[in-house]
């Protein structure tokens, strides 16, 4: 069973919508979560961070945590081309494992 | 720059040589850490260190070395290569252990 789980995709969502991506987690006791961005070719990129209950938001991105129901999401409002990339969520799992890596969710904006 | 640098981008080797991967970062960054990339499997983490002198194993470090005699400096050797070891590495750094990774550029590695 892996322990930080994606739907793979590949989600193609229009421009201008809203892109919803989905990350679940096996440990209850994880403190640290990651939105990382991943072009094709590219190194990933930290997009955003969340450590308690709730939403954070930067700019088009709003990040959504759950702890209870051990998920967090990623939310891409205003959709534009340029977000057509590789999503990784990243979860220190328990409180004292190292960062693991789910194995992305493939968005495409469909202009 | 400041920032984390990789070494070369991309490397064509045999097997059974020794190939070194060298990251550099200027962030002052305690914390840094090896992964390898391949489809399939994401990210999975080789290696890790804590500070100068302190490394430690992580999901996948057999066939790699790694050292750390100053902070900025966290080469990884494959002492020798595997066609197994063909893969796309990533190094990266952070303040906190478990804090933010801020990623390198990485390194294409092809062993024939």
């Amino acid at each position: 069973q892996k322990e930080v789980e994606q739907n793979s995709g590949p989600l193609s969502v229009p421009e201008g919508a809203i892109a919803s991506l989905n990350c679940t987690y096996s440990d209850r006791g994880s403190q640290s979560f990651f939105w990382y961005r991943q072009y094709s070719g590219k190194s990933p990129e930290l997009i955003m961070s969340i450590y308690s209950n709730g939403d954070k938001e930067d700019g088009r991105f709003t990040a959504q945590l759950n702890k209870a129901s051990q998920y967090v999401s990623l939310l891409i409002r205003d959709s534009q081309p340029s977000d057509s990339a590789t999503y990784l969520c990243a979860v220190n799992l328990g409180r004292n494992e190292k960062l693991t890596f789910g194995t992305g969710t493939r968005l495409t904006i469909i202009p | 720059d400041a920032g984390i640098t990789q070494s070369p981008r991309y490397k064509i080797t045999e097997t059974g040589r020794q190939v070194t991967l060298m990251c550099h970062q200027t962030w002052s960054h305690s914390y840094m850490f090896w992964y390898r990339q391949d489809l399939g499997h994401g990210l999975r983490l080789i290696y890790y260190s804590a500070a100068a002198d302190i490394t430690d194993k992580g999901e996948v470090p057999d066939g790699y070395v790694v050292s750390r005699s100053k902070t900025e400096n966290f080469p990884l050797t494959l002492e020798s290569a595997t066609r197994s070891q063909t893969s796309v590495y990533f190094c990266a750094s952070s303040e906190a252990e478990r804090g933010p990774q801020h990623f390198g550029d990485g390194t294409r590695l092809s062993i024939l």
